[in-house]
């Protein structure tokens, strides 16, 4: 069965202040894995994907980068606009199914 | 910027209806997703839907639902019968192909009482 596990489940940070989001992941075979942020009350917007390991995708503050057991999101001097869960999926060979973690919740104060 | 829309925002029924949640997909995809959420809990798998059929289902996705794409816009997820239990966000997602990224819509907030 496949899972997803990420850490930790809230982080806060003062604006400016860097740090990582983790996902650590079982899959029989790792067809894809997927990086959403959820607004309050909203659907999953989709972030990232990374396919292999030693990928690494960047958008404005935002990095992700992915080994064979887990997935890092790190953010650079983030913003309170940044605040939001940010959700880690897994896409299996042969499936098209997406099996989320529970999300990090993120608040950024000013 | 094509988005995936859902309809109502925000669905309350009392225990034992049915009620029947719309989606409108992006208009080139071929995927249909449904998702839900619980309170407090992981967004999960309901069902997958491509070429007019069921392609995957999740245990949770049991005699009580069903989906139907009735047009050529429109994917609707049903639930027969409903319990306190199913009370959540419901989310509709669509992609182009099985590999490709799945959009999310914004949700459906179904309260059974």
């Amino acid at each position: 069965e496949d899972q997803v596990t990420q850490s930790p489940e809230a982080l806060r940070l003062q604006e400016g202040e860097s740090s990582s989001l983790n996902c650590s992941y079982t899959v029989s075979g790792l067809r894809g894995l997927f990086w959403y942020r959820q607004d309050p009350g909203k659907g999953p917007e989709f972030l990232f994907t990374l396919y292999s390991a030693g990928e690494e995708k960047e958008k404005e503050r935002l990095k992700a980068t992915l080994t064979k057991k887990e997935s890092f999101l790190h953010i650079t001097a983030p913003k309170p606009e940044d605040s939001a869960t940010y959700l880690c999926a897994v896409q299996a060979s042969g499936y098209s199914t997406l099996t989320f973690g529970k999300g990090t919740m993120l608040l950024v104060s000013p | 910027e094509p988005e995936v829309t859902q309809t109502p925002s925000h669905q309350v029924t009392q225990m034992g209806q049915e009620v029947i949640l719309r989606c409108v997909p992006i208009s080139n995809h071929l995927y249909f997703y449904w998702y839900r959420q619980i309170l407090g809990q992981k967004v999960e798998f309901l069902v997958s839907f491509y070429n007019n059929e069921i392609s995957e289902k999740s245990e949770i996705f049991d005699d009580q639902f069903s989906v139907e794409r009735p047009d050529g816009s429109n994917f609707t997820l049903k639930i027969r019968s409903t319990k306190l239990e199913d009370s959540a966000m419901y989310f509709c997602a669509s992609s182009a192909g099985p590999e490709n990224i799945q959009y999310f819509g914004a949700g459906t907030r179904l309260s059974v009482l």
